[in-house]
């Protein structure tokens, strides 16, 4: 079955810091991975994701990660954090064969400090 | 459209009563998922279409709850006798199946509440 952990609820950071939030993943064969950003009373917006290829995929915002394939991890990262990119992150992760469906971890709400 | 359009945006029914909720999605894209995303938490899946059928629909949380997809287009979302339960954000995303476009795009929820 597949799954998704997302271990911290809550990730602080000073703006102008660099950032992470973790993601681990269980599937059955090669993922497509994704990150995904929520702002409040909003929809979900597809910030990156990672097929195949470079480990390092770069998306939307300056936003980044790094899938490593031994660690089952797709950590987000960004170099420097903007008091703008508070938000709820949601990692996913879908087969690329049978159900198609996407599995969300729990989320991560990450708070840029001023 | 230029993306994925729910309607209603809010809606509050009293307990008891059917609702429906309408998704459209973008243009072409074959596969369509609604999600439950309850306050505070993460998202729930509910069911998938691939076309005008449903091959995965084992989130449904009970037989009060149905969807359909006709046209390869709008899907439906029924909640019938609703409890104060299923009050929550509903969530429509669509996405394509080829390698380059996997990811799901979503809309902006219906929210309901149920009193």
């Amino acid at each position: 079955a597949q799954s998704v952990a997302q271990p911290e609820d809550q990730v602080n950071v000073a703006e102008g810091n660099p950032l992470t939030v973790k993601c681990t993943y269980s599937v059955s064969g090669n993922p497509y991975l994704f990150w995904y950003v929520q702002y409040p009373n909003r929809g979900l917006q597809f910030l990156l994701k990672y097929i195949t290829g470079d480990n390092l995929v770069k998306g939307s915002y300056g936003f980044e990660a790094e899938f490593n394939k031994s660690q089952t991890s797709f950590h987000l990262k960004k170099p420097s954090a903007l008091v703008s990119d508070s938000a709820l992150y949601f990692c996913a992760v879908r087969g690329i064969s049978g159900t198609y469906k996407y599995i969300f971890g729990t989320g991560t709400r990450l708070k840029v400090l001023a | 459209g230029a993306g994925v359009s729910q309607s209603p945006s809010n809606k509050v029914t009293e307990k008891g009563k059917d609702v429906e909720l309408r998704c459209d999605p973008i243009s072409g894209h074959t596969a369509l998922y609604w999600y439950r995303q309850r306050l505070g938490q993460g998202l729930e899946f509910l069911i998938y279409f691939q076309g005008n059928s449903a091959p995965d629909k084992s989130g449904l949380p009970s037989d009060r709850f149905s969807a359909e997809r006709t046209g390869e287009s709008v899907s439906t979302l029924t909640i019938q006798r609703t409890q104060q339960e299923d009050s929550a954000v509903y969530l429509c995303a669509s996405s394509g199946l080829g390698h380059l476009n996997t990811e799901a795009f979503f809309g902006q929820g219906t929210r309901l509440t149920v009193v």
